[in-house]
């Protein structure tokens, strides 16, 4: 069965500080990994890609990795900010059909000053 | 910038009532999609859309209708609505091939008394 697991469920950290959320996937056959992010009461937002033969990826203070033979993705934020307070999603992505995805229940980060 | 909007933000309606949930994207994309996120379960596909007048079962289709006239504006339409339909729901669409970014809408919170 597809599945895509995201650990911690929940995590409070500092402002400032970093913090490494996890994704673990069953998906066959793959074709990309995304992390989103969902903002209370708004959409998901992409923040990265990432393909079969991609390792890391940054977007600003977001870096995503990914181990395609384990099947495991990270998502690591540095310097936490408050606006980082959020859901983020690990969406992974079938090499076949029109774009369908399986999601992961979602890591919720709160940042506190 | 994509723009994926959604008729409603929020909608309160009665058991046995007819539910229309509206969603518009003005990026010309060939896929739409319609979602429900509720805690602890994720996002789950209810329809999505490839095409005008094209429509295909996500995973949890029952209770659900959708309808696709023009190639800007997916409906998805609650023939009954009943009091486990209370959800957030969200629509998104993206370009065809599995590559491409699915944009989301804001969401619509639908209760059902």
């Amino acid at each position: 069965k597809n599945q895509v697991e995201q650990s911690p469920q929940s995590l409070i950290i500092l402002e400032g500080k970093n913090c490494t959320l996890q994704c673990n996937y069953t998906v066959s056959p793959f074709s990309n990994l995304r992390w989103y992010k969902q903002d209370t009461g708004r959409g998901p937002v992409s923040l990265t890609i990432m393909t079969f033969s991609e390792n890391t990826k940054s977007n600003g203070r977001y870096t995503a990795t990914l181990d395609a033979d384990t099947k495991q993705s990270s998502l690591h934020i540095t310097a936490s900010q408050l606006s980082d307070s959020a859901s983020y999603i690990c969406v992974v992505s079938f090499s076949y059909g029109n774009n369908r995805l399986a999601f992961g229940k979602g890591n919720q980060v709160v940042v506190i000053p | 910038d994509v723009k994926v909007t959604q008729s409603s933000r929020y909608l309160v309606k009665r058991t046995g009532e007819k539910v229309f949930l509206e969603c518009v994207q003005d990026m010309d994309h060939e896929n739409m999609f319609w979602y429900r996120q509720d805690p602890g379960l994720g996002l789950r596909l209810i329809y999505f859309s490839y095409d005008v007048k094209m429509k295909e079962k996500g995973d949890i289709p029952e209770g659900y209708s959708v309808s696709r006239e023009k190639k800007e504006r997916f409906s998805l339409i609650l023939e009954s609505a009943s009091t486990n339909q209370t959800s957030m729901y969200l629509c998104a669409s993206s370009r065809q091939g599995v590559y491409n970014e699915q944009f989301f809408g804001p969401g619509t919170r639908l209760t059902v008394l």
